[in-house]
């Protein structure tokens, strides 16, 4: 199946751990994507990589921190968890940097107790 | 600040009633609106809209684009169970590579 996909599904984690979760796409697109949704479920942009590179950081905590090894992966590690981090996290693809048309994987429920 | 506001927050119909989705936008360099349908998992993707006037349409759904007034609006007629889900609206800028700004969704629930 052609796809974005996410692991894990669900996270459930105590207050002060780190963790990371990580995306994969084989759509052969150049740029990725994280989004955080909110219990009042706004999506609001993260970090884009285009081909490796960072282009977008919005402001979020440097406890955050992307990492992409290749055009078609974006994994998100995130240090000493907060009770505000729960959120389910999504990650996005599109064919090339601009391209407004983002596909979007499954997301990730992280819930910190 | 970018924005996306969509309205109205919340709608209950029953099946075969028409429903309208809007969507207002201001965010710098519009390029594009999208519409993405939103059920338990992904959003999924159902419209991109870049010029005005023309409508877009997918079997029950159709959306329009008014580039002078800064809004959108995503019909669904003949409504089903199935239409049940949330709708997010983006907005999308020719600079800032291609950034997406969404509102805060319309939940629609469709009763049998």
């Amino acid at each position: 199946d052609t796809a974005v996909s996410q692991t894990p599904k669900y996270l459930v984690t105590q207050m002060g751990n780190d963790k990371s979760i990580k995306c994969e796409q084989n759509l052969g697109h150049d740029t990725m994507y994280w989004y955080k949704q909110d219990s009042k479920k706004f999506l609001k942009i993260m970090f884009s990589y285009n081909n490796k590179e960072l282009i977008i950081n919005e402001t979020v905590p440097n406890r955050f921190s992307p990492k992409s090894p290749d055009k078609a992966h974006l994994n998100l590690h995130i240090n000493s968890l907060e009770l505000g981090d729960s959120a389910v996290y999504f990650c996005a693809s599109s064919l090339f940097v601009g391209a407004n048309e983002q596909f979007f994987g499954p997301g990730t429920r992280l819930t910190v107790l | 600040e970018d924005k996306v506001v969509q309205s109205p927050l919340s709608l209950v119909v029953h099946e075969g009633d028409t429903v309208t989705l809007n969507c207002s936008y201001e965010v710098t360099n519009f390029r594009s609106l999208l519409w993405y349908k939103q059920e338990k998992k992904a959003p999924t993707f159902l419209f991109m809209l870049t010029s005005s006037g023309i409508e877009k349409k997918s079997g029950r759904l159709s959306s329009i684009l008014d580039k002078k007034e800064l809004f959108s609006i995503l019909n669904i007629t003949a409504t089903q169970t199935g239409d049940s889900a949330v709708y997010l609206c983006a907005a999308g800028s020719g600079t800032s590579y291609g950034k997406l700004t969404f509102g805060q969704g319309t939940i629609l629930t469709v009763h049998p």
